[in-house]
C-alpha cells in the first residue's frame, strides 16, 4: 500500500534526552513536513524539505533536527533544547513543495515523564 | 503571514441532520484542502479545491478564491462524521500549508 508510515505510534521520554521520530513515504513524493499539534489547536510547521540534502525551518524549529538523506524518509529528532516537546506529531509528504495535495502519516504522540 | 479562520469553532449535531462549515482565508490562495481528522487523530483528506465545487458521497465543498473563503457541506451526518474539520491554505507566494483552528463536530445518535 502506498502512504505515509510514522513510528513509534507512541513515545515516552524522560527528561533531558533526545528522541527521533521516524517518517517514511512510498509516494515518491520529493516534499516532505514535520508539523507539530497541540491539545486543541490546528498544526503548526517544523520543518519541511522540497528535495533530498536540503530541508527548511518553519514556524517552530527551535528545539528540533531533521535530516533527509533519502527520498523516501525524513525523521525528525526532539532535543533537549525543546522546552515543552510532549504533544502529536505528524509527518505530511506531496509531489512538489506545497503543490497539489499534501497527505499524512497515522502521527506520534510523544509524552515527556 | 496567512491567516485562515474557521467557523463555528464547535458544532453538535444530531443524527441526520445537515451543516454548513466555513473557511475564511486573508489572501490569495494557490492551494486549499479540507481534512478531517477522527478520534485517533489521523488526518484524512476530504478535498483538494483551490477553486470550484466538488462532491464526494455525503460531502461537497465550494471555494470562492475572488471572495477568499470556501465551505464544507455535510449532509444526512452520522456519528462517524464526529471529529475536526480543518481548512489548510498556501498563499500564492507561499510554500506551506497554513491550518485554520479546526470546527470540532459532535453528531449526536
Amino acid at each position: 500500500d502506498g502512504g505515509i508510515t510514522q513510528s513509534p505510534k507512541y513515545l515516552f521520554r524522560k527528561e533531558g534526552q533526545n528522541v527521533t521520530l521516524s517518517c517514511e513515504q512510498n509516494l515518491n513524493h520529493d516534499a516532505m513536513y514535520w508539523y507539530r499539534q497541540d491539545p486543541g489547536q490546528g498544526l503548526r510547521l517544523i520543518y519541511y524539505s522540497q528535495i533530498v540534502n536540503d530541508f527548511q525551518k518553519g514556524d517552530i524549529a527551535e528545539g528540533y533536527s531533521v535530516s533527509r538523506e533519502k527520498k523516501e524518509s525524513f525523521p525528525l529528532t526532539v532535543t533537549s533544547a525543546q522546552k515543552n516537546p510532549t504533544a502529536f506529531y505528524l509527518c505530511a509528504s506531496s509531489i512538489v513543495l506545497a503543490g497539489q495535495e499534501t497527505f499524512f502519516g497515522q502521527g506520534t504522540r510523544l509524552t515527556v515523564v | 503571514g496567512i491567516q485562515v479562520e474557521q467557523s463555528p469553532p464547535d458544532l453538535i449535531l444530531q443524527e441526520g441532520a445537515n451543516s454548513t462549515l466555513r473557511c475564511n482565508f486573508s489572501d490569495s490562495v494557490n492551494n486549499l484542502q479540507w481534512f478531517h481528522q477522527n478520534p485517533w487523530g489521523q488526518l484524512i483528506n476530504l478535498f483538494y479545491i483551490p477553486s470550484g465545487t466538488k462532491q464526494n458521497g455525503r460531502l461537497s465543498a465550494t471555494t470562492v478564491a475572488t471572495e477568499r473563503y470556501s465551505l464544507l457541506y455535510i449532509s444526512s451526518s452520522q456519528t462517524t462524521d464526529s471529529g475536526v474539520y480543518f481548512c489548510a491554505v498556501v498563499s500564492e507566494y507561499g510554500n506551506k500549508l497554513v491550518f485554520g483552528a479546526g470546527t470540532i463536530l459532535r453528531v449526536k445518535s
